[in-house]
């Protein structure tokens, strides 16, 4: 499967500032993933991002608070925008490990715990 | 949308026994089903994955059997050993988006 990495593994961030995670795959995959983990609970699907066109957002989840990139097919980027402490959680991107086409077993990164004071 | 619901929320065993943990669905259109380890601090891991046109699928230690008609799904571990404790997450999705809906969890522990 894919190499998954991203950046930063963990931060502290301060009520009302944005903070940018990176994921980066090692190879071209088609479908990728931006999830949410808080504490104690499971995975919740933030979006999907899409290759050169807007991200696909979950209800509950909104462009402006969380927007996405994916410029290409190894690379993506969530920023999560005015944070506050309920936007502590662990974000966790995923990929589906193939170029040629969807396919929906997914692989995850090794997630980004972020704490806002 | 999908609705997976997932129990036990917490199990402990013995080493040596088997381990069940169960889902259901509330999606019809959902035909992939896989499952997740998560060890603390560690990422979600694929341990095993079965799609609806198969009933059953083994894999070492670990299997799962899927249901359609009731729509459940369900792990089954045997032979546990203590590196086997860890969160276990349950998912359900169908071809049209790919997204993973996610039970909530059961934390297995097994025993010395």
């Amino acid at each position: 499967s894919a190499v998954i990495s991203q950046k930063p593994s963990r931060d502290i961030c301060q009520r009302g500032t944005s903070l940018t995670i990176q994921c980066q795959v090692d190879s071209q995959v088609t479908m990728m993933f931006w999830y949410r983990q808080q504490p104690g609970q499971s995975l919740t699907l933030i979006a999907t991002a899409n290759q050169g066109s807007e991200a696909t957002y979950e209800s509950g989840f909104v462009i402006d608070k969380f927007p996405i990139s994916r410029p290409n097919l190894t690379f993506s980027t969530l920023t999560v925008s005015n944070m506050s402490p309920e936007d502590s959680s662990i974000y966790l991107c995923s990929v589906d490990g193939t170029s040629g086409g969807a396919t929906d077993t997914q692989y995850f990164g090794p997630g980004t715990r972020l704490t806002v004071l | 949308g999908e609705n997976v619901e997932q129990h036990p929320s917490t199990l402990s065993v013995q080493e040596g026994d088997s381990a069940v943990i169960k889902c259901t669905y509330s999606d019809s259109a959902s035909n992939y089903f896989p499952w997740y380890k998560q060890e603390l601090g560690k990422r979600p891991q694929l341990i095993i994955d079965i799609r609806s046109n198969v009933g059953e699928k083994k894999d070492q230690r670990i299997a799962v059997t899927l249901n359609k008609t009731a729509k459940h799904f369900s792990l089954h571990i045997t032979e546990t050993q203590p590196e086997d404790s860890a969160v276990y997450f349950c998912a359900a999705s169908h071809n049209s988006g790919y997204a993973l809906n996610f039970g909530k969890g059961t934390s297995l522990l097994v025993t010395p």
